[in-house]
This record gives C-alpha cells, sequence and structure tokens, in this order.
C-alpha cells in the first residue's frame, strides 16, 4: 500500500497569512492525526479526526482548524499565521479500529516557514 | 495529564556495545507505550510498541508500570542504529482518540 502522502512539502509565507495543508492517509485508514514538529516543544498533538468528525483536540488556538472529507483525506488550516507557526506539520494515519490505540503511520510532512 | 521525559537528549556507543535509552512516563490511567525511530531523511516509524512485545531489529523494551518507564534497549548496538528515537504513550483502550504523546527524544550515534 502506498504510504501517507502530504503536500505540499515545504510553503513559505508571511505574517498574517493563512495557509492549508493536505494529508492523503494510507487506503482504507479512517483516523488521521495532525502534530506540530518545532525545536523547543518537539512533537505537539494538533487534532484527530475519524469520519469527517474531529474527535480529539489537543491545546492549540482556534487558528487551527481541520477537516477530513469522505474519503478521508484531510486537511489542516492555520490563519493569521505568526512567526512562532514556522514548524514541520506531520500527519499520521491509522485504522480507526474500535477497541483500542491503533498504530500511526506517519507521513514525511509539510515544512511550513512563516516570515 | 500525560507527560513522557526521554532525560538523555544525546547518547553516544561504539558498535557492538549494550544501548539503552531510557523513556520514563506519567499517566494515571493505563498507557499504552510506543517507540517510533526516525532514520536520517526518512520519515518517523513505528519500532515497536510494548503490547507487541516483539522484538525488532533487535530491540525490546518492557513496560514497568511501577517505575512508570519503558526503556529501550539492545545488546549489541550497529552502526545503522544511528537515529533520532521517540518514545510515545498514549491511553489504553483507544479513549486518547489517536493521540499520541511524545517525549523530546534521543539521537543516537553509534560509532565504528
Amino acid at each position: 500500500k502506498a504510504g501517507v502522502t502530504q503536500t505540499p512539502r515545504y510553503l513559505i509565507k508571511t505574517r498574517g497569512q493563512q495557509v492549508t495543508l493536505s494529508c492523503s492517509p494510507i487506503s482504507g485508514h479512517r483516523s488521521v492525526s495532525w502534530y506540530q514538529q518545532t525545536p523547543g516543544q518537539g512533537l505537539q498533538f494538533l487534532f484527530e479526526y475519524f469520519s469527517e468528525t474531529q474527535r480529539n483536540k489537543g491545546n492549540f488556538p482556534g487558528r487551527f482548524s481541520g477537516r477530513q472529507f469522505s474519503n478521508s483525506r484531510s486537511e489542516m488550516n492555520v490563519s493569521t499565521l505568526e512567526l512562532g507557526d514556522s514548524a514541520l506539520y506531520l500527519c499520521a494515519s491509522s485504522p480507526g479500529l474500535a477497541g483500542g490505540p491503533d498504530t500511526q503511520y506517519f507521513g514525511p510532512g509539510t515544512r511550513l516557514t512563516v516570515l | 495529564a500525560q507527560r513522557v521525559t526521554q532525560p538523555e537528549k544525546l547518547l553516544s556507543v561504539f558498535k557492538g556495545a549494550p544501548v539503552e535509552l531510557k523513556c520514563n512516563y506519567s499517566y494515571s490511567g493505563s498507557p499504552e507505550l510506543f517507540w517510533y525511530v526516525q532514520y536520517s531523511r526518512q520519515r518517523l516509524q513505528l519500532l515497536l510498541r510494548h503490547i507487541s512485545r516483539e522484538s525488532i531489529k533487535g530491540f525490546t523494551a518492557d513496560l514497568n508500570k511501577g517505575e512508570t518507564s519503558f526503556h529501550l534497549k539492545k545488546p549489541f548496538a550497529q552502526e545503522e542504529d544511528s537515529a533520532m528515537y521517540y518514545c510515545a504513550l498514549t491511553a489504553a483502550g483507544g479513549t486518547s482518540y489517536g493521540k499520541l504523546t511524545f517525549g523530546q527524544g534521543t539521537i543516537l550515534t553509534v560509532h565504528p
């Protein structure tokens, strides 16, 4: 099976702009999680979607949002970009089976630079 | 709250030496623990999870609930083991809904 793909791989934006990142999960996976990775804070959970519903959310401001489509592809959006939003954004997919935590499979990430 | 601590940011060993990467966690419920690895220019990938009790690439990890630890061990390190290693935690039973809490990571370097 093809792995998790993320587009674009690199983005440069300026403060105040908004950005949309895309994630295509492994075929058959229904759960998509998003993480922000920075040198200072490490890997931090943003949110998780399953069957087009957000089931869990991390401690990030409302400028960070996401959605999931019926084919399980997911997008995340960051509005009013700040310099501190510069990071590697990772998405991970898993089957989303009931009864236990699944193994998450990670994409290569989107490197966002805010100038 | 969930917290994972990896006390060593950097760890260097020589080829053939034993290696232990430390991971301590804090969680009031029943945890599920993972080790993820990121080799140079590759994506983050699962190394092992405690529930499967498998040995992957010679690595093992035992969950010690009394000491709240999940240290990763390998008896004889190889140069290809050089990578960034992350310990991660989630709630057992799937109630964390996709949330993994990661430690800060340990960069392992194996010298020839």
